[in-house]
């Protein structure tokens, strides 16, 4: 079975602070992976994902994360946050080789201070 | 293009009545993904259905809960003689069918949050 272990359960950044949120999966076979925002009282958006290709993925906002496959990571970055990324943070994992079960981590808070 | 749609978006009941939550799937979707959000935890898969079929029910409690997907209308979560545990925000997904499963992405509703007193 796969599992997504997300390590920061709340980070507080002060604005222009450089983001870097960790997630790492257990799964032997190929994956898809992503990012989900949500923010306060709105429902999850897709921030970025990663299928194949080029393991730096660039998302909305701003946002990017790399694929490590070595380290079965998948963090995500921001080299300088505003307050308005305030929001929680969920890293997603779903089989390849299967249909479309994804498997959420416990999601990480994300305060940023003016 | 309407997103997902959840209704109603906040649902209170008390213990032992029945919970029905509605999920309209994004136009040209053919399918539905159900989750549940406890307080500080992350979502949990409860169930995936297409058009009158359940896929996968594997994370379902095994009683009182159940879905379905009709040929017309939206997918229900029914909960039934709900109790206090069962006060959560439930999310439902949708992706379409594109005939690529392994490329398709959910695109998630704002959510129910159902209190039970």
């Amino acid at each position: 079975a796969q599992s997504v272990s997300q390590h920061n359960h709340h980070v507080i950044l002060s604005e222009a602070a450089s983001l870097e949120l960790g997630c790492n999966y257990s799964y032997g076979g190929t994956v898809n992976l992503f990012w989900y925002v949500q923010y306060p009282g709105q429902h999850l958006q897709l921030l970025l994902k990663y299928f194949s290709g080029d393991p730096l993925v660039k998302g909305i906002k701003g946002f990017e994360a790399e694929f490590i496959k070595s380290k079965f990571s998948f963090n995500l970055r921001k080299p300088s946050v505003q307050w308005s990324d305030t929001a929680e943070y969920f890293c997603a994992v779903r089989s390849s080789g299967g249909y479309q079960k994804v498997t959420f981590g416990i999601g990480t808070k994300l305060q940023v201070i003016p | 293009n309407a997103g997902v749609m959840q209704n109603p978006r906040h649902l209170v009941r008390r213990r032992g009545q029945e919970a029905r939550l509605r999920c309209s799937p994004m136009k040209g979707h053919s399918h539905v993904y159900w989750y549940r959000q406890l307080p500080e935890e992350g979502l949990k898969f409860m169930v995936y259905l297409q058009k009158e079929n359940i896929i996968d029910e594997s994370g379902m409690p095994k009683e009182r809960f159940s879905a379905e997907f009709p040929k017309e209308g939206p997918s229900i979560l029914r909960i039934q003689q709900v109790v206090r545990g069962d006060s959560a925000a439930y999310f439902c997904a949708s992706s379409p069918d594109l005939g690529q499963a392994m490329q398709e992405t959910q695109y998630f509703g704002p959510g129910t949050r159902l209190l039970v007193l």
